[in-house]
């Protein structure tokens, strides 16, 4: 098992620019996250899919969407960058919504804003 | 809503000694559960141990165990004969157990072991 991977793991990104941050899994679980981590903060919920198809909002979705077309891939949409969305996201995965195992954690994008 | 709060940005404490990290929370709630996650600098994300609210026992996992005081909802991890490889930031975690599941992390307490 690859467990979560994401891809990319740096990038820089002018304002206003958009992008696609790229999660996947290979576990078969039906619950995925995105996280921003960021200094002083901890790791904030950006957006969770509970499966294939239905996703919701977190602590912070402004200017981010995503979608959930497999039970794979979560990917997360920056729709037009700012010097806020700076920050390191991670994507998690577990089981289902109420699985109390452990949280897989891809190992992070760590984006610039300029 | 729920909130965590770990009170200690930084701490550090010499090979081979004892070291506990603080962490209280905020909830109405009566069952749920508590993480404590360690980030080392690789950045990836490990599981260190959980507790289930309703029971009185505190977890432990060889030399990490947990002090947990529902009623006055603290949640400390206390590490025993701290090894270099424990250096890393710490995270505690709530997640409810009703509605969305979804996890509540605190700032963190960036640990350094001193050789």
């Amino acid at each position: 098992n690859a467990g979560v991977t994401q891809t990319p793991k740096f990038q820089v990104l002018k304002t206003g620019q958009s992008m696609t941050l790229q999660c996947a899994q290979d576990m078969n679980h039906e619950y995925m996250s995105w996280y921003r981590q960021d200094p002083g903060m901890g790791l904030r919920l950006i957006h969770y899919s509970v499966g294939a198809g239905i996703t919701d909002q977190g602590e912070v979705p402004n200017g981010y969407n995503v979608s959930r077309s497999t039970t794979e891939d979560f990917p997360l949409r920056l729709l037009s960058a700012a010097p806020s969305q700076t920050s390191v996201y991670f994507c998690a995965s577990r089981l289902d919504r109420g699985s109390t195992d452990t949280q897989y954690f891809g190992p992070g994008t760590r984006l610039t804003v300029l | 809503a729920q909130t965590v709060t770990q009170s200690q940005p930084e701490m550090s404490v010499q090979e081979a000694e004892t070291v506990t990290l603080s962490c209280t929370y905020d909830t109405s709630e009566n069952n749920y559960y508590l993480f404590w996650y360690k980030q080392p600098p690789s950045r990836q994300m490990i599981l260190v141990i959980r507790q289930e609210a309703y029971k009185q026992q505190n977890a432990t996992e060889n030399r990490f165990s947990v002090n947990f005081q529902k009623a006055a909802k603290s949640f400390s991890l206390k590490i025993s004969d701290s090894q270099l490889g424990d250096t890393a930031m710490y995270f505690c975690a709530f997640m409810s157990t009703s509605g969305t599941y979804k996890y509540i992390f605190g700032t963190g307490t960036r640990l350094k072991v001193l050789a």
